[in-house]
């Protein structure tokens, strides 16, 4: 049971333009959202969050949507860099409030073209 | 302020044997969380310590076991390892306010022959 998904297992964009990654979840209880991106052979490394009271959060060229009606959110990249170029998770904290259990999507590798 | 600190980074193990695998997390946290990286599966959580007690346990079977020390260092345990195993196994840690990241280690190699 695939709680958190990523349907695109892949993304490629031109430098300098948006990325645009998405994210589903089925569980109405997640209310902390995060997103991580990880190069291979090293851990993950977070990007950024959000909590399910806001619908958006801003921190630099990464923007997190959340649509809680759809069970979405996305994650903007702009502009986007070479260096952006690598495999992004969504993440849910679990149920039960503050623990570290996260739940993660499959991953979009994303490749920013020079 | 050190990170998050898996050793060893690499493993071979053949199958049939244990390994154990561990975990300093930054100073301060007490949780301490455990995934499986395999290029099907994605991450999938294995379980979190919280205070040298097991608060949260993913869907593993027995052979994965794990502890943690009244310093918040963390091992996990795999007994009578599969080639299955085989994956990148990853530790984070997680401060106490509510709504924080976890920061993830470089995590250890483990390679089933």
């Amino acid at each position: 049971d695939q709680q958190v998904k990523q349907n695109s297992p892949s993304l490629s964009v031109q430098e300098g333009r948006i990325s645009i990654l998405n994210c589903d979840y089925t569980n109405s209880m997640f209310d902390y959202f995060l997103w991580y991106k990880k190069y291979p052979a090293e851990g993950p490394t977070f990007l950024i969050s959000i909590s399910s009271i806001k619908d958006k959060n801003e921190d630099g060229r990464f923007t997190v949507f959340l649509n809680k009606s759809a069970k979405h959110l996305s994650l903007h990249i702009v502009p986007s860099q070479p260096g952006d170029s690598a495999v992004y998770f969504c993440a849910a904290r679990g149920e039960g409030g503050n623990t570290g259990k996260l739940i993660f999507g499959q991953g979009t590798t994303l490749q920013v073209k020079p | 302020k050190a990170g998050v600190t898996q050793t060893p980074r690499y493993l071979i193990k053949t199958r049939g044997q244990q390994v154990t695998l561990s975990c300093s997390p930054i100073s301060g946290h007490r949780s301490v969380s455990w995934y499986q990286q395999t290029p099907g599966q994605g991450l999938q959580f294995l379980f979190e310590y919280f205070s040298e007690t097991q608060r949260n346990k993913g869907n593993f079977p027995g052979r994965f076991s794990g502890r943690q020390f009244s310093n918040s260092r963390s091992e996990m345990n795999v007994s009578t390892l599969e080639l299955g195993d085989s994956a990148l196994y990853l530790c984070a840690s997680k401060g106490a306010a509510m709504n924080t990241e976890a920061f993830f280690g470089q995590g250890t190699r483990l390679t089933v022959v």
